[in-house]
């Protein structure tokens, strides 16, 4: 079937500007998660969604960075007025439910460039 | 809270020797391990977990892991490397018990397989 797919795959943009970044899950997937990987830093967690219950924003880094999911599927990751330090890959996975020892899935990633 | 160490940056071996790629994590309670690989410009891909049972996990292509807790490891292994094994692993854990759905990650090693 198929797996997490995300948009675009490439995004420059120039410092200042908005962006939005979507993820869509694996079909019946209830947890969905944004991760960001940049050089230096590794794989951080950002965000996580599971069903209708409040999201953990717990590690995103400012509030410039926001993300919903509508309809329990499809989420966007926004980032306002982009810094230059905020190039990175950002990663979305999901997975059947959020339990410890499910296995999250992930999608290929948006890379982003902020000049 | 939760963190995993790779201790080494990057890992060479010959084409047909064994490959070992290291990991120790730290967490509070029982945890639940996972391995993926990134090949290039690609997304994580999951290869395999510890949940609890058995010690020696075994995975995708061949891969396999044992966890050891006194040691608070979770090393990958392959008994046979192949030059499509160079790519970037990632050891991950997250922590036992109800609302932690994070996955914490370790740097990540590079594998070279050397023809």
């Amino acid at each position: 079937g198929a797996g997490v797919s995300q948009s675009p795959s490439n995004k420059v943009t120039e410092k200042g500007k908005d962006v939005e970044l979507r993820c869509d899950p694996i079909s019946g997937h209830t947890a969905l998660y944004w991760y960001r990987q940049s050089l230096g830093q590794g794989l951080e967690f950002l965000i996580y969604f599971q069903g209708n219950s409040a999201p953990d924003k717990s590690g995103l880094p400012s509030d410039r960075f926001s993300a919903e999911r509508t309809g329990g599927s499809v989420s966007t990751l926004t980032i306002q007025r982009t810094q230059q330090e905020d190039s990175a890959v950002y990663l979305c996975a999901s997975s059947l439910v959020a339990a410890g020892g499910e296995t999250q899935y992930f999608g290929p990633g948006t890379r982003l460039l902020v000049l | 809270a939760q963190s995993v160490a790779q201790p080494e940056d990057q890992v060479n071996v010959a084409e047909g020797n064994p490959l070992t790629v290291k990991c120790t994590y730290s967490v509070s309670g029982n945890p639940y391990l996972f391995w993926y690989v990134q090949y290039p410009n690609r997304g994580l891909q999951f290869l395999l977990k510890y949940i609890t049972g058995d010690n020696l996990v075994k995975g995708s292509y061949g891969f396999e892991a044992e966890f050891n807790k006194s040691q608070t490891s979770f090393h990958l292994k392959k008994p046979s490397a192949l030059v499509s094994d160079s790519a970037l692993y990632f050891c991950a854990v997250r922590a036992g018990g109800k609302g932690n759905n994070r996955l914490a990650f370790g740097k990540g090693n590079q594998v070279v397989v050397i023809p």
